[in-house]
């Protein structure tokens, strides 16, 4: 299968300092990535939608310059999270589909990266 | 957008019975249902998947159901092991505004020996 790669998978942190996470898919290009937030022992939030070569796409009640993204390439998401606080620390993994923009229903599995635990002090 | 709910939140069963998951959907324009089974500290993976346009799929102990017309489907585990024990969402993909996908608030299932 798809294979996508994020780093770091831990980063722990100062309060008020920022912290980048870096998504990639490895073997397939992806026009479109996928943030999720992972609360211990609760689901996957979908925080926004980056695509390349636009802005991302933030779901409702995501702070658009909290967490900043970035889709730099046809390979390469990030996910900044600025001026981090104690309430940020948690478990961020990204996602993309390897079928990019597919809309036949036979296609769109989700790969994920491994995720990146952030502990913020 | 798309609200996917799951039950129950936990489930302990024996070894050797089997288990089910039920999940919800709200928008009819979803049409793409995965399970993910993730273990902790590590990334979900995919177990099982069914399209809207089928309305069960099986895959040796796996199987899933989807009814449309009610917005929902379920998971079914047979003959259960120790090693499915884990967390497993659900998941609904909506078909417009980039294909996002929407996950149930998972399942913690623990297999008893």
């Amino acid at each position: 299968g798809a294979v996508v790669s994020q780093h770091p998978s831990w980063v722990i942190c100062k309060s008020g300092t920022s912290v980048k996470i870096e998504c990639r898919s490895l073997d397939f290009q992806a026009t479109t990535m996928f943030w999720y937030r992972q609360f211990p022992k609760q689901s996957l939030m979908l925080m926004a939608t980056s695509n390349e070569g636009s802005k991302a796409t933030y779901e409702q009640g995501v702070e658009k310059d909290k967490f900043l993204i970035n889709h730099a390439s046809l390979t390469l998401s990030t996910l900044t999270v600025t001026s981090a606080h104690p309430e940020d620390s948690s478990f961020y993994i990204c996602s993309a589909p390897p079928y990019q923009g597919a809309t036949d229903a036979n296609t769109g599995e989700l790969f994920f990266g491994e995720g990146s635990r952030l502990t913020v002090l | 957008g798309e609200n996917v709910e799951q039950h129950p939140s936990t489930l302990s069963v024996q070894e050797g019975d089997s288990a089910v998951i039920k999940c919800t959907y709200s928008d009819s324009a979803s049409n793409y249902f995965p399970w993910y089974k993730q273990e902790l500290g590590k990334r979900p993976q995919l177990i099982i998947d069914i399209r809207s346009n089928v309305g069960e799929k099986k895959d040796q102990r796996i199987a899933v159901t989807l009814n449309k017309t009610a917005k929902h489907f379920s998971l079914h585990i047979t003959e259960t092991q120790p090693e499915d024990s884990a967390v497993y969402f659900c998941a609904a993909r909506v078909l417009y505004n980039f294909n996002k996908f929407y996950f149930g608030s998972g399942t913690k299932l623990n297999v008893k020996p």
